[in-house]
């Protein structure tokens, strides 16, 4: 499995865009990058996924440039809400489990 | 929006002691997996299971821990004789498909061991 890197923490305040960039220089051609999202004491969300290019859904945005050897995850205006530990994870094409890392703490300010 | 409810959302039990842990996956998913996240720690994969058994383990996933889908509506993991270091949240998950594209995870069970 492709290993990733991330922040281990961001500080934002509300109404800002955020951008959280992960490295996955090991990343194979038939692997995904997946986020989620985790609040304290809940379990993962599912954010977003994509392949290359880039992905936008209601809630972030992915960023993939051609060499896919890292990915930004975009939340625009974040919220107080938004305070979370967000997890780039690389997934193989069809592969059951998911290895999470430590992720990102996520702080958003008033 | 399609919840996992998992049950209790806090448990105490004494070192030693079986317990059962209970997750209600969505209905028309097919793959159900447990994950466990000690605190302050990173979330570890568990087990999978589909069509009535395991599919894939990991090296935690020892004789001490089972999962059952007893009744075709919950999808259990029961850990036989606990330990302090078992001490831990324990998330369900469940997926339609069987891609992680498609994961839930309820909220999980906090377990404490004492």
């Amino acid at each position: 499995l492709a290993k990733t890197t991330q922040p281990i923490s961001m500080d934002s305040y509300e109404g800002q865009e955020v951008n959280i960039t992960c490295s996955h220089n090991n990343i194979a051609t038939n692997d995904y990058i997946t986020w989620y999202q985790q609040f304290p004491s809940q379990g993962p969300r599912f954010i977003i996924q994509g392949y290359k290019t880039k992905v936008t859904n209601e809630v972030a945005s992915l960023f993939i440039p051609a060499d896919r050897k890292s990915s930004t995850l975009s939340l625009p205006r974040v919220s107080l809400s938004d305070t979370a530990v967000y997890y780039c994870l690389v997934v193989p094409e069809g592969f059951q489990k998911l290895v999470f890392g430590t992720g990102t703490r996520l702080l958003v300010s008033p | 929006e399609p919840e996992v409810t998992q049950t209790p959302s806090h448990q105490v039990t004494q070192m030693g002691q079986e317990v059962i842990l209970r997750c209600v996956p969505i209905s028309n998913h097919l793959y159900f997996y447990w994950y466990r996240q000690i605190l302050g720690q990173k979330v570890e994969f568990l087990v999978s299971f589909y069509n009535n058994e395991i599919s894939e383990k990991s090296e935690i996933f020892d004789d001490q821990f089972s999962v059952e889908r007893p009744d075709g509506s919950n999808f259990t993991l029961k850990i036989r004789s606990t330990k302090l270091e078992d001490s831990a949240m324990y998330f369900c998950a469940s997926s339609a498909t069987g891609s992680y594209y498609g994961y839930t995870f309820g909220s999980g069970t906090r377990l404490t061991v004492v």
